[in-house]
């Protein structure tokens, strides 16, 4: 069964430096998305993304996050100056366009922990 | 956005059925109700989706009544391995948008 592949599956990293995560969505997917879940709390949407734009983005999603697809495969997601509070899980999702039903899959997920 | 309400958390022994229950009274036409699975460090994962009526598939079943204010996902003979937390969501399956979870149900089964 295809599956949503996430890299790495923890980063550990010194507040104010930039980190990628990466997200390899389902092949044949079109639309992409990015959620994040601080410890404890409820799943958090971010952006999504959709023809190499964003198509929807929280306010969480400030200036210091961007997202970008490079190549045919990789969708990644980019913080560029990491502060404490961003330390949580952050989730990769893709969805095909198919009927009957649009589920979303989710990836395993890259802990990220602001030090 | 259909706001929507389900119990905190619900206990279980293995073997029974688990009927978790959500309220979305301001349900519009176009929505859909779908559920959630997710276990301790991992992605949510869709279970079951419903629009009227009842859906059944091999993991759960989902019952809606007619005024679709409120829905039921029944978990058949739980086991050890379905605790986690169930997510229930309303909206547009053709909005392709956000997903907006809330807190939902943690469900826990013991022996």
């Amino acid at each position: 069964e295809p599956e949503v592949t996430q890299t790495p599956s923890h980063q550990v990293t010194q507040m104010g430096q930039e980190v990628i995560l990466r997200c390899v969505p389902i092949s044949n997917h079109l639309y992409f998305y990015w959620y994040r879940q601080i410890l404890g709390q409820k799943v958090e949407f971010l952006v999504s993304f959709y023809n190499n734009e964003i198509s929807e983005k929280s306010e969480i999603f400030d200036d210091q996050f961007s997202v970008e697809r490079p190549d045919g495969s990789n969708f990644t997601l980019k913080i560029r100056s990491t502060k404490l509070e961003d330390s949580a899980m952050y989730f990769c999702a893709s969805m095909s366009a198919g009927e009957p039903q649009n589920e979303q899959f989710f990836g395993p997920g890259t802990r990220l922990t602001v030090l | 956005l259909a706001k929507t309400t389900q119990p905190i958390s619900m206990d279980s022994y293995e073997g029974q059925e688990v009927n978790i229950t959500c309220s979305h009274n301001n349900i519009a036409t176009n929505d859909y109700i779908t559920w959630y699975q997710q276990f301790p460090s991992q992605g949510p994962r869709f279970i079951i989706q419903g629009y009227k009526t009842k859906v059944t598939n091999e993991v759960a079943s989902l019952f809606i009544p007619a005024d679709r204010k409120s829905s039921t996902l029944s978990l058949p003979r739980v086991s050890l391995s379905d605790t986690a937390v169930y997510y229930c969501l309303v909206g547009a399956t053709d909005s392709w948008g956000k997903l907006q979870f809330g807190a939902g149900t943690q469900v826990v089964v013991t022996p």
